[in-house]
């Protein structure tokens, strides 16, 4: 069974530092994985889809990576800003399986 | 181009009774899913459908139902509401069969008093 963890649970940082948030996942057998935002209440904002063949992904501030082999994918965003500020998920699928499993995100506060 | 919605936003029921949560895909989107989030959680699957057949199937009772018609748009349906039963409901959009690429609605928020 897939288990999906995202640590820390929640980080707060100044303005303007560049930050690391992380999701590993127990079973490599993956298809694709991808990096969502939430903002309080509201649904999910899809930033990064990273292929199983793919080591990273970039857009703009944001570079998501992926190691298959150790379980791990990293969400790097550079220059935080106060509108960064939200609940970052990662969700996993896997071969011939139609679902994604999420981690149950990590609380990101950038403060002013 | 609109993007995935949802319809109701927001509804409060009493235990017991029975909810519809709709769901639009994006134009072009064949396949639909369903989500359940609890607060301080991640979102849990629930159903996946495209062309109007089911693909797949979280581990809920037999109370959540679904289905899709024909212009692609998604029912979710959940009987004997249990105040567990709250939570945030989302629905995806793909224009892959298995799902991949989603693309999530603004979600309904479901309180069961």
């Amino acid at each position: 069974k897939q288990e999906v963890t995202q640590i820390p649970a929640a980080l707060s940082v100044p303005e303007g530092e560049n930050l690391v948030l992380n999701c590993s996942f127990t079973d490599s057998a993956i298809y694709n994985l991808q990096w969502f935002r939430q903002d309080p209440g509201k649904g999910l904002t899809s930033l990064l889809l990273i292929q199983s063949s793919q080591r990273e992904q970039t857009s703009g501030r944001l570079n998501a990576s992926l190691d298959k082999s150790s379980g791990r994918s990293t969400l790097y965003i550079a220059a935080s800003q106060p509108g960064d500020s939200a609940t970052y998920l990662c969700a996993v699928k896997r071969y011939n399986n139609n679902d994604m499993r999420f981690g149950a995100g990590t609380r990101l506060t950038v403060k002013p | 181009d609109a993007g995935v919605t949802q319809s109701p936003t927001h509804l409060i029921k009493t235990r017991g009774q029975q909810v519809t949560l709709r769901c639009s895909p994006i134009s072009g989107h064949k396949s639909v899913s369903w989500y359940q989030q609890v607060l301080g959680q991640g979102p849990q699957f629930i159903f996946q459908y495209y062309e109007k057949e089911e693909r797949g199937r979280g581990n809920f009772p037999d109370r959540f139902s679904a289905r899709q018609f024909p212009n692609y748009s998604s029912e979710l349906n959940v009987n004997a509401l249990l105040l567990g039963d709250s939570a945030l409901y989302l629905c995806a959009s793909s224009p892959r069969g298995d799902g991949t690429e989603a693309f999530f609605g603004q979600g309904t928020r479901l309180t069961v008093v």
